[in-house]
């Protein structure tokens, strides 16, 4: 049973577009939030986070909104750029027990 | 800052050998965790330790497979036997504590013919 879901498995977007990776879960205790991103060969690196109480956290390009009612997870990246061509991961956290949980990933592929 | 080192980067063996995986986590950090990425069931955590200590191995898939970190600075993943359904990119990070950012390695990939 799937707690963390990207429904997306890959996305395609033209550079300087806006790419919006999505994020369902489904367990409550969850109390922040995390986008990882991974490069082919590397292990995956840690790209912005969100706690539960907030509902959107924005780091230069990069904007994650947090909607709570419905638990779903978006990242924004705008403008894309080629070098973000990855595959990123959604990630649950909880403070209670320090385990990350992540999503199966949504590879975006970003064209020039 | 050297980061994470994993060793071996790759692992070739056959079923029925022992494996081991090492992992020397970011001076500083006292958590450290074991993943494992599969095509199947994508990263899934198999063991975290606080301060050297395991605290959840709820994720560890069976008895062929154990962990230890005798000190702050290295930790081992044992398989013995090894099976070709082992075969597995095997992740480890670490954290300055367990509800911070974690840094992960480069990984393991490890194929058991």
């Amino acid at each position: 049973d799937q707690q963390v879901k990207q429904n997306s498995p890959s996305l395609s977007v033209q550079e300087g577009r806006i790419s919006i990776l999505n994020c369902d879960y489904t367990n409550s205790m969850f109390d922040y939030f995390l986008w990882y991103k991974k490069y082919p060969a590397e292990g995956p690196t840690f790209l912005i986070s969100i706690s539960s109480i907030k509902d959107k956290n924005e780091d230069g390009r990069f904007t994650v909104f947090l909607n709570k009612s419905a638990k779903h997870l978006s990242l924004h990246i705008v403008p894309s750029q080629p070098g973000d061509s990855a595959v990123y991961f959604c990630v649950n956290g909880s403070s209670n027990t320090g385990k990350l949980i992540f999503g199966q990933g949504t590879t975006l592929q970003v064209k020039p | 800052d050297a980061g994470v080192i994993q060793s071996p980067r790759h692992e070739v063996t056959e079923m029925g050998q022992e494996v081991t995986l090492r992992c020397k986590p970011i001076s500083g950090h006292n958590s450290l965790f074991w993943y494992r990425q599969t095509m199947m069931r994508g990263l899934e955590l198999l063991i975290y330790f606080n301060n050297n200590v395991p605290i959840d191995d709820s994720g560890m898939p069976e008895d062929r497979f154990s962990a230890k970190m005798p000190n702050a600075s290295f930790s081992t993943l044992k398989i013995q036997p090894s099976e070709p359904r082992d075969s597995a990119v095997y992740f480890c990070a670490s954290s300055r504590d367990g509800y911070n950012e974690q840094f992960f390695g480069p990984g393991t990939r490890l194929t058991v013919l």
